[in-house]
């Protein structure tokens, strides 16, 4: 069985870094492009980015480019995604999807809650 | 970017019911559109990829139809557990954009 099992949530400070987790199994991690999607509370989806875990090779969207770092290690099937400056504006869901081979988003991560506050 | 836009924004329907939900794109993007459901504390669900295509699992009730830029997912006879958040999300463009989204509520 696919699954993606993502880091527990997080309580940060402005200014803070973190580094979220996403841990595929039941498939070949290094052959699928994962991406990252955050929904803010009570909004819709934001697509932020994507990697190839076999090559690291990275995309991201305009609007995360250079807020956020995306990277895999193959060798632990795990995915993640992080920040090196937190702002309160950073609170929301994080989601880890894998894409299928139709470019569709076919298993989604639990989510990660990420509550960025003085 | 691409921009996608769903209505309506909330759609009230009595279970039973056909429940009708639009989606219009900003550019083409061939068939390269995706719907998804997300129920209050879940991920998002993939329901429908390829424009048409039925994930895995995903019951006959749900189709989509549509031309162009525009596309309409139809889910034929209410079930409860339809009750949800329903996105669509162009991928033949970068960056992929989701819709806003549209909430199928209980009348």
């Amino acid at each position: 069985e696919v699954q993606l099992a993502q880091s527990g949530a997080e309580l940060k400070k402005p200014g803070e870094s973190l580094k979220i987790s996403c841990k595929g199994s039941g498939y070949s991690f290094p052959s699928y492009w994962i991406a990252w999607v955050r929904q803010m509370p009570g909004e819709g989806l934001e697509w932020m980015g994507i990697i190839h875990p076999d090559d690291s090779e990275t995309k991201y969207s305009p609007s995360f480019q250079g807020h956020v770092t995306i990277s895999a290690d193959k060798s632990i099937s795990t995915a993640y995604l992080q920040w090196r400056s937190l702002k309160a504006s950073d609170t929301g869901i994080y989601y880890c999807a894998r894409r299928s081979p139709a470019l569709a988003s076919d298993y989604w991560g639990q989510g990660t809650l990420v509550t960025v506050s003085s | 970017e691409t921009v996608m836009t769903q209505s309506p924004d909330t759609l009230s329907v009595s279970p039973g019911e056909r429940a009708t939900l639009t989606c219009r794109a900003s550019q083409k993007f061939g068939s390269n559109l995706a719907w998804y459901q997300q129920k209050p504390g879940q991920a998002p669900r993939l329901l429908i990829y390829g424009a048409s295509t039925r994930a895995t699992g995903i019951p006959a009730r749900f189709s989509v139809s549509g031309s162009g830029t525009e596309r309409t997912l139809t889910i034929s006879s209410l079930q409860s557990e339809d009750f949800a958040v329903y996105y669509c999300q162009q991928y033949n463009n970068w960056p992929p954009t989701f819709g806003q989204g549209t909430k199928v509520e209980i009348k």
